[in-house]
């Protein structure tokens, strides 16, 4: 049972423009949400995060929404940069535990 | 420093050879993990060692025998796999497992083939 889901397989933006990739989750024990980026043939890097507690998180051109009642988080990128092309999962963990429950990813492509 | 370092990169082997994949990190993390994960697919826990114990399984089957030599280093011992257990192999680790606001961090993972 798929408890993170990415329910965007891909997504194309122009450079310049703002990406926002979504992620729905089912279980309200989680916490703590996190997105990391893939590159092919490399490890997920780990991006930004957001505790249960906010629903707002910033980093740079990188920024993170939560909306507990929904059970939904965000991504948003501005502005998107060819560079970010790359696979995004969003993962979800809860207190008291050590997994973490991956989505299946968004391939985003940012078009020069 | 946010670094997980895995060896080899790359490892071919076939079904009856012994080998093994290796994983250190020096951020001081106390809990370190295993994940497979296979192409279009999200990685899959296989196992966490926390403070050097064993403390997750997820029914991994027993040719894959993992090993936690000290606190910063994390083995995978690998003996008669099969062809479907090729995929890319991570190692990741964390301040302390169960901790609300516990970051992972992976390594950027070894590729085994198995023929």
């Amino acid at each position: 049972d798929q408890q993170v889901k990415q329910n965007s397989p891909s997504l194309s933006v122009q450079e310049g423009r703002i990406s926002i990739l979504n992620c729905d989750y089912t279980n309200s024990m989680f916490d703590y949400f996190l997105w990391y980026k893939k590159y092919p043939a490399e490890g997920p890097t780990f991006l930004i995060s957001i505790s249960s507690i906010k629903d707002k998180n910033e980093d740079g051109r990188f920024t993170v929404f939560l909306n507990k009642s929904a059970k939904h988080l965000s991504l948003h990128i501005v502005p998107s940069q060819p560079g970010d092309s790359a696979v995004y999962f969003c993962a979800a963990s809860r207190s008291g535990a050590n997994n973490l429950f991956f989505g299946t990813g968004t391939r985003l492509t940012v078009i020069p | 420093d946010t670094e997980v370092t895995q060896t080899p990169k790359h490892l071919v082997m076939g079904m009856t050879n012994k080998k093994s994949l290796k994983c250190e990190q020096h951020m001081g993390h106390r809990a370190m993990y295993w994940y497979k994960q296979k192409a279009k697919k999200p990685p899959e826990l296989m196992f966490v060692y926390s403070y050097e114990k064993l403390s997750i399984n997820e029914s991994v089957p027993s040719r894959f025998s993992p090993e936690c030599p000290n606190s910063s280093l994390l083995n995978l011992h690998l003996h008669a796999l099969q062809p479907e257990d090729s995929a890319l192999y991570l190692c990741a680790s964390s301040p302390d497992k169960g901790l609300a606001g516990n970051t992972i961090y992976f390594g950027e993972g070894s590729w085994l083939t198995v023929v």
